[in-house]
């Protein structure tokens, strides 16, 4: 079935450094992926999506490219902050091409940013 | 815009007990999806509703889990009776129908200890 594969936490940086996280998928169809970000204490965000290949999400300065050759969807910031520390979760929805838009996460990564 | 409501924030019970979650969606999302996010992982979606009609719930326990959503609005999630591995949090999102539909909004969830 179709999965979401993203690197292992946690990731620790110092402020203003170069941020990369690694999410692949597997999918039959064309699916449409997403980053969703967790404060502590909050609820679920999206923070960008991309719906076809070769197609860049981007917000809060963060980006990321649907690369349908490599099946893969990293996570990248050029200089984090403090307040970018959560939970980084990777999904897919619609690969499938059925009636349901569920969503497959994967299972997070927490990104730890010290000043 | 009001985002998607849940309540409780916060239950703890006992094993073989009952619980009930509550959910209201943003104002006009047709589709509404109740995920179990375990600690360390994704969430999983249980269930999601189209208006009043189950689209998926090929995940739900049906044995012990129950969830209606009478009138397409608000919804109520059950277990009974709960297992200590029913630990976790249980997020309700909401999404619009059309072109829009890819794209979910998390509630805040409600975060259930099972003793």
């Amino acid at each position: 079935g179709d999965s979401v594969t993203q690197m292992e936490g946690p990731v620790t940086l110092s402020e203003e450094a170069f941020l990369t996280i690694n999410c692949t998928y597997t999918a039959t169809g064309y699916p449409s992926l997403f980053w969703y970000v967790q404060y502590p204490g909050e609820g679920l965000q999206l923070l960008l999506k991309a719906t076809k290949a070769d197609d860049k999400g981007s917000n809060k300065g963060f980006e990321a490219t649907y690369r349908k050759e490599t099946t893969s969807f990293h996570l990248e910031k050029g200089s984090v902050q403090v307040s970018d520390s959560a939970v980084y979760f990777c999904a897919l929805t619609g690969g499938y091409g059925g009636a349901t838009n569920k969503l497959i996460f994967g299972t997070g990564t927490l990104l730890a940013v010290q000043p | 815009e009001a985002g998607v409501a849940q309540s409780p924030r916060y239950k703890i019970i006992e094993k073989r007990q009952s619980v009930a979650f509550w959910c209201n969606p943003i104002s006009g999302h047709a589709t509404l999806y109740w995920y179990q996010q375990i600690l360390g992982q994704g969430p999983k979606l249980l269930i999601q509703f189209q208006n009043n009609g189950v689209v998926d719930d090929s995940q739900l326990p049906k044995d012990r889990f129950s969830a209606e959503r009478l009138k397409g609005v608000d919804s109520t999630l059950k277990i009974q009776p709960a297992k200590l591995e029913d630990s976790a949090v249980y997020l309700c999102a909401s999404s619009p129908l059309g072109t829009k539909a890819d794209t979910q909004y998390f509630g805040p969830g409600t975060r259930l200890t099972v003793l």
